[in-house]
């Protein structure tokens, strides 16, 4: 069974630091495109980037290029998503979510994770 | 960017009925359309990808119509277990933004 198990929920204060992953499983980490999509409290689904663990190529919106960075560790089917210097608007929730084709980014997201919820607040 | 406007924002409905949701895209995107949907709580869920083609384990009650830039989602007799939030995304190029969600209820 293909899964995506995110790390849990993180209350952090602003200008901290934070790491969340997404632990692949059930297929061959290198050869499906990861993404990252943010939805803050009672909004809609924002993307904010990709990545091919096979190569490491990563695309980034233009909202979020900057503010975050994606990463991937083949040896661990481990997805990542950081800051560096969190903000009280990154409180969201943050959801890993796997290219539906092998290769290829435009059949959409299958499966997704069930979310990381990050708070940030003084 | 290419937006993506999902019309209309929230819909009312009873079972059984068939409902349509639209999306537009301010350019064309040939067919690189898919179609989400999510419950409160819960991760999205891939519904149609490439404009018409049924995800695996889809009912086949819901269907995805429309080229360039514009598209629907079609579920033929709404069943309990459908009322959520949908959203369109174009995967044509990056970023591939999402429509704003159409909120379907009872």
């Amino acid at each position: 069974e293909v899964q995506l198990v995110q790390s849990g929920a993180e209350v952090r204060q602003p200008g901290d630091s934070l790491k969340i992953s997404c632990k692949a499983s059930g297929y061959t980490f290198t050869t499906y495109w990861i993404g990252w999509v943010r939805q803050m409290p009672g909004k809609g689904l924002e993307w904010m980037g990709i990545i091919y663990p096979g190569d490491s190529d990563t695309r980034y919106s233009p909202s979020f290029q900057g503010q975050v960075t994606i990463s991937a560790d083949k040896s661990t089917s481990t997805a990542y998503l950081q800051w560096s210097s969190l903000k009280a608007s990154d409180s969201a929730m943050y959801y890993c979510a796997r290219s539906s084709g092998s290769g290829s980014t435009t059949e959409g997201f299958d499966p997704w994770g069930q979310g990381t919820l990050v708070t940030v607040s003084s | 960017d290419i937006q993506m406007t999902q019309s209309p924002s929230s819909l009312s409905a009873s079972v059984g009925d068939r409902v349509i949701i639209t999306c537009r895209a301010s350019q064309s995107i040939s067919n690189y359309l898919n179609w989400y949907q999510q419950k409160p709580g819960k991760a999205p869920k891939l519904l149609i990808y490439a404009a018409s083609s049924l995800q695996s384990g889809v009912p086949s009650r819901f269907s995805g119509s429309g080229s360039g830039t514009d598209f629907t989602l079609t579920i033929s007799s709404l069943q309990p277990e459908d009322f959520a939030t949908y959203y369109c995304q174009q995967s044509y190029r990056t970023p591939q933004t999402f429509g704003q969600g159409t909120k379907l209820e009872i």
